[in-house]
This record gives C-alpha cells, sequence and structure tokens, in this order.
C-alpha cells in the first residue's frame, strides 16, 4: 500500500451509534491531520497531531474524539453525532509542518 | 480569523487556451502555498507547492506568488477537458503551539470546454 489510505470509504450511522474512522499513512510522514469538508464551505481542519501528540483542535464539538496511537495510524471516534456532521471526512499527513499535505480518499459520512 | 479567497467560479476556458485562477490570503506571516485539484466525489490532490515570491513552472502549470501582495495564482497551459475541476488554494499559517495547519478557500470550479 501506498500514500495515505482511509476506511471506510462509506458509513451511514444512527445519531446515537458509536463508530470510528481510520486512517494509515505510508509516507513515513511525522505530522497527520483531519478535515471535515461539507457542501458548498470550504475544508475545514479539526485536528492536528505531530509525533503523536495532539497540538491543535481547533473548537470541534466533544462528540469527535481524535486518537493517534503512533505516526503511521490516525482515528476520529465519533459517538452520538448531528444531522450536520454528514460531510467528507480527509485525512492527510505531511513531513513537518510547512511541507505539503497528502490526502486520503476520504469517508463520507452520513447521519440519520 | 485567517482567510484565504478565491472566486467560486465557475471559469470557463476554452481548450487549448490559459486558465488563470487566483487567490488571495490574510496573513502576512504565510510560508507555505499550494494548489490542489480536486475532481467531484475526490479527495485534494496536490499539484503545485510555491513558498517564495516570483514563479514556478511545472509543465503545463505555473504558480506565482507575491507576498507583499498577499496574492497567489495558479496558470494551465494549453488547457485540456481533463483539468476540468476544482482547484483550492491553500496556505498555511502558525496555529498555536508551533504547529501549522493549512487553511483552504473555498475553491474554483474550472471548465475547460472542448
Amino acid at each position: 500500500e501506498t500514500g495515505v489510505t482511509q476506511t471506510p470509504r462509506h458509513l451511514v450511522m444512527g445519531m446515537t451509534n458509536k463508530k470510528s474512522l481510520k486512517c494509515e499513512q505510508h509516507l513515513g510522514h511525522n505530522a497527520m491531520y483531519w478535515y471535515k469538508q461539507s457542501a458548498k464551505k470550504p475544508l475545514e481542519l479539526m485536528f492536528v497531531y505531530s509525533l503523536e501528540e495532539r497540538v491543535e483542535n481547533n473548537s470541534v464539538p466533544s462528540r469527535f474524539s481524535p486518537e493517534c496511537p503512533n505516526s503511521s495510524h490516525l482515528f476520529l471516534h465519533l459517538h452520538t453525532l448531528q444531522p450536520e456532521d454528514s460531510a467528507l471526512y480527509l485525512c492527510a499527513s505531511s513531513q513537518g509542518f510547512f511541507g505539503p499535505q497528502h490526502f486520503g480518499d476520504g469517508t463520507r459520512l452520513s447521519i440519520l | 480569523q485567517k482567510e484565504v479567497e478565491q472566486n467560486s467560479g465557475p471559469l470557463s476556458v476554452p481548450e487549448g487556451a490559459i486558465a488563470s485562477l487566483n487567490c488571495t490570503y490574510s496573513d502576512r506571516g504565510s510560508q507555505s502555498f499550494f494548489w490542489y485539484r480536486q475532481y467531484s466525489g475526490k479527495s485534494p490532490e496536490l499539484i503545485m507547492s510555491i513558498y517564495s515570491n516570483g514563479d514556478k513552472e511545472d509543465g503545463r502549470f505555473t504558480a506565482q506568488l507575491n507576498k507583499a501582495s498577499q496574492y497567489v495564482s495558479l496558470l494551465i497551459r494549453d488547457s485540456q477537458p481533463s483539468d476540468s475541476a476544482t482547484y483550492l488554494c491553500a496556505v498555511s499559517s502558525i496555529i498555536g503551539g508551533g504547529a501549522d495547519g493549512l487553511t483552504f478557500g473555498k475553491g474554483t470550479h474550472l471548465i475547460i470546454q472542448p
């Protein structure tokens, strides 16, 4: 596998469910990111991790909980989501903070 | 609030012509600038990066940066129908704890007419 891999590609869940999104990067990068992309809105940075330590959470609601067990893996744990949380969730990685970020294919999340 | 502004378009350009995409940003401290291409339903794909004033060319793409004017542009020469996509301008900023993050514009929808 190469690049940044996200699973699942699609997820439909109820508002009371708990699920997790997974991201894995095979680029040897030391920083990983979660973004949210809603229709007709710019990409929104949610979380930044550097060397497994969270640097910025950007005022994201607590129903989103990130986890970074090592520099290659990143999770986004979801619970009690709202319909407005339906969006494309993108993971990215970079080498250093000023380098270009490489994106995974994203998880399309739909909240019923 | 750091902002990145782009004209949302659509920008319609005849095949073979030059497409010109523009972006302005608010954070004077920004040091890294990127252009991403995003096809409908797909994730953003990095196509150009630029870090210093002037022009940077890569194949049919040229990125231009003017830090004094806080302006970044992307030129696509010999436009092809496959260039039809949304082009996202992204600017790096210090967001806290010494960390950097990208602030994205809303993107410009480019249509290349055969």
